[in-house]
């Protein structure tokens, strides 16, 4: 049972727009920066997103990051089948005085 | 550039021992925090440990804490972790990363290959 829940898959067709949430507490996403990492098939996971709305160099600006409360949000926009990954949300909780992981949600581009 | 390339990894019967290794290179090691992740056959990203960039600090995951030593020798721009009493539950692929910002930020830039450790008699 991950700290952070994502939904376990999420689906669309090429072209349109999907979002991936990631929900925690106030120990972990309400009061520390939210990452998000791509892990494209039988690879290492890729950077995508940091404190909360920042895409790492290179990141195209079709993927973006939001944050709310306890809450944070992946956007993808103009889906590609080379989108298809498992993406994960990763942040702090000062509680646990831990990093933590989200259980990642398979993107299936239709 | 900025590169990271773990070591030491294989098969290990259970309550052994193993010693981890990442090598860095292309940036100032001593600068940065640490981490290690891993990720079972099949399974999602588990957070390991970090160690501050002065050695002075480490935090662990509740599951290795008390089994899992993080270390680090800046003058060889080396990671290290020190795994004892192992389990079949240890089992993973075994990345070091990069702290990027703040070692508490989440943000993890770049990661190596990673080196799999198989608990298994």
């Amino acid at each position: 049972q991950s700290v952070l829940t994502q939904p376990p898959s999420v689906s669309a067709a090429p072209g349109q727009k999907v979002t991936i949430s990631c929900s925690g507490s106030s120990s972990n996403i309400g009061n520390n920066y939210v990452s998000w990492y791509q892990q494209l098939p039988g690879t290492t996971p890729k950077l995508l997103i940091y404190d909360n709305n920042r895409r790492l160099s290179g990141i195209p600006d079709r993927f973006s990051g939001s944050k709310s409360g306890t809450s944070a949000t992946l956007g993808i926009t103009g889906l590609q089948t080379g989108d298809e990954a498992h993406y994960y949300c990763a942040t702090w909780d000062s509680s646990l005085s831990a990093g933590v992981f989200g259980g990642g949600t398979k993107l299936t581009v239709l | 550039q900025v590169q990271l390339v773990e070591s030491g990894g294989g098969v290990v019967q259970p309550g052994r021992s193993l010693r981890l290794s990442c090598a860095a290179s292309g940036f100032t090691f001593s600068n940065y925090a640490m981490h290690w992740v891993r990720q079972a056959p099949g399974k999602g990203l588990e957070w390991v440990a970090v160690i501050l960039y002065d050695g002075n600090n480490k935090y662990y995951a509740d599951s290795v804490k008390g089994r899992f030593a993080i270390s680090r020798d800046n003058s060889k721009n080396t990671l290290f972790l020190q795994m004892s009493s192992l389990g079949p539950e240890d089992t993973a692929v075994y990345h070091c990363a990069r702290a990027l910002g703040h070692y508490g930020s989440g943000s993890y830039d770049p990661w190596g290959h990673g080196t799999l450790v198989t608990v298994s008699s």
